[in-house]
């Protein structure tokens, strides 16, 4: 079984430039996240979709960032203009519908502003 | 909103038996994660309490008590690779919570 796929693995851009992010989750998975990882600290929530449905955007920084999941499947999560403070590890996870299943984290995008 | 608290480091040696703790206050509450992460990789589960008790799952156990918001993870005889950050993450009304975790450091 393929695992959650996200593009690119790296990238760095200076600041106020734009910069998004591809996650392509477990096939059959309807539920989507998108979280960002600061070093040293846990996942934080960023948006959460059922199919093409937004669940939980409440931590989404909306004035700079925004995510789509078109099709239901495969998602974008974009950053403009981004903020030196945007610096950290984006993990798309993906996961079943209902609350006792476990979410499967893709490799993370290391994000650099500079 | 979520307070997760887990200690930040601890240390232990080869072969010996490691208690991570984590105590939670979350807005409703449907069950407790544990996920392990290595350096520079994706978070991994490791196991799911829904219900008080101990839930056994190899040389990794975890155990949940929902009336004190306490949860810990066993891991016993620990090997070289059980170096990782560990992660504490209650699910509460809406969404899962992560816990800034816990690095353990195995020592040969």
């Amino acid at each position: 079984e393929a695992g959650v796929a996200q593009s690119p693995r790296y990238k760095i851009i200076e600041k106020r430039q734009s910069v998004a992010f591809w996650c392509n989750p477990i096939s059959g998975h309807a539920t989507l996240y998108w979280y960002q990882q600061i070093l040293g600290q846990g996942p934080k929530l960023l948006i959460q979709f059922q199919n093409n449905g937004v669940v939980d955007d409440s931590q989404l920084p909306k004035d700079r960032f925004s995510a789509e999941r078109l099709k239901g499947v495969d998602s974008t999560l974009k950053i403009q203009p981004a903020k030196l403070e945007d610096s950290a590890v984006y993990l798309c996870a993906s996961s079943l519908s209902g609350q006792r299943y476990e979410q499967y984290f893709g490799p993370g995008t290391r994000l650099t502003v500079t | 909103g979520q307070n997760i608290d887990q200690p930040t480091e601890m240390t232990a040696t080869e072969g010996a038996i490691v208690q991570i703790n984590c105590t939670y206050q979350t807005s409703g509450f449907n069950g407790l994660f544990w996920y392990q992460q290595h350096a520079g990789e994706a978070p991994t589960f490791l196991s799911y309490n829904v219900l008080d008790g101990l839930e056994e799952k190899g040389r990794f156990s975890s155990f949940l008590s929902r009336s004190k918001g306490y949860s810990y993870l066993l891991l016993k005889e620990l090997q070289m690779k059980d170096s990782a950050s560990y992660l504490c993450a209650p699910r509460g009304d809406y969404k899962l919570s992560f816990g800034a975790g816990t690095t353990v450091t195995v020592r040969a």
